[in-house]
């Protein structure tokens, strides 16, 4: 089964805090999306990651991937209340069917004053 | 560059009724993809398209349907709505297997 996992599900935290997002996926892919959510509006990308330790940073978010632990991480440093957002992982899974976005369940981040 | 259009962007409907959604996908992007979102399902695919040929097809009943165009713009189809197809569908383009790019969504009540 295409099965995507994201942990925690929800966080919340407080400003000026360090803390990761865990993404594991369920079959190999060497292709990994982030995306940010906020409440009423759609998808923005954030990172994508394309090889075994990749690694891309943007501000105070930082993605990572290591394809054989089928494993990503989204570092979170000194938080502020403007990451508050659901954040998604996805990832470009093969099936017998073809390749498919498969997309984990989302953490809803909430930074608190 | 534009990004990607959905229109409607709201619609209500009631069940038994049928309805279409449609996409513009950005320029130059041949692939165009559909998700529904619910708080209970989360992101769910429905199908892809690319060069209006359905790729690949999510786990959904025969009542969603989709199509592309010539012009990479795609419509899905909903026939005999029930409740529980309210949802926010989203429509996603790409080029290969970059990052997909999301529209504003088009955000269906059903009655």
């Amino acid at each position: 089964e295409l099965k995507v996992e994201q942990n925690p599900l929800f966080l919340s935290m407080q400003e000026e805090k360090n803390y990761t997002i865990y993404c594991n996926y369920s079959t190999t892919s060497d292709r990994l999306y982030w995306y940010r959510q906020d409440p009423g509006k759609s998808l923005e990308s954030l990172f994508v990651l394309l090889s075994n330790g990749a690694v891309k940073q943007e501000g105070r978010l930082m993605a990572s991937l290591d394809t054989k632990a089928r494993l990503s991480t989204l570092h979170i440093t000194a938080a502020v209340h403007d990451l508050s957002a659901t954040y998604f992982c996805a990832a470009l899974l093969r099936d017998n069917y073809g390749q498919n976005f498969v997309f984990g369940p989302g953490t809803r981040l909430s930074v608190l004053p | 560059k534009a990004g990607v259009t959905q229109t409607p962007r709201y619609l209500i409907k009631t069940r038994g009724q049928q309805v279409t959604l449609s996409c513009s996908p950005i320029s130059g992007h041949r692939s165009v993809s559909w998700y529904q979102q619910t708080p209970g399902q989360g992101l769910q695919f429905l199908f892809e398209y690319f060069s209006e040929t359905q790729r690949n097809k999510g786990n959904f009943p025969g009542r969603f349907s989709g199509r592309q165009f010539s012009n990479s713009r795609s419509e899905m189809n909903v026939s005999t709505l029930e409740l529980g197809d309210s949802a926010l569908y989203l429509c996603a383009s790409r080029i290969a297997t970059d990052t997909q790019y999301f529209g504003p969504g088009t955000r269906l009540t059903v009655l």
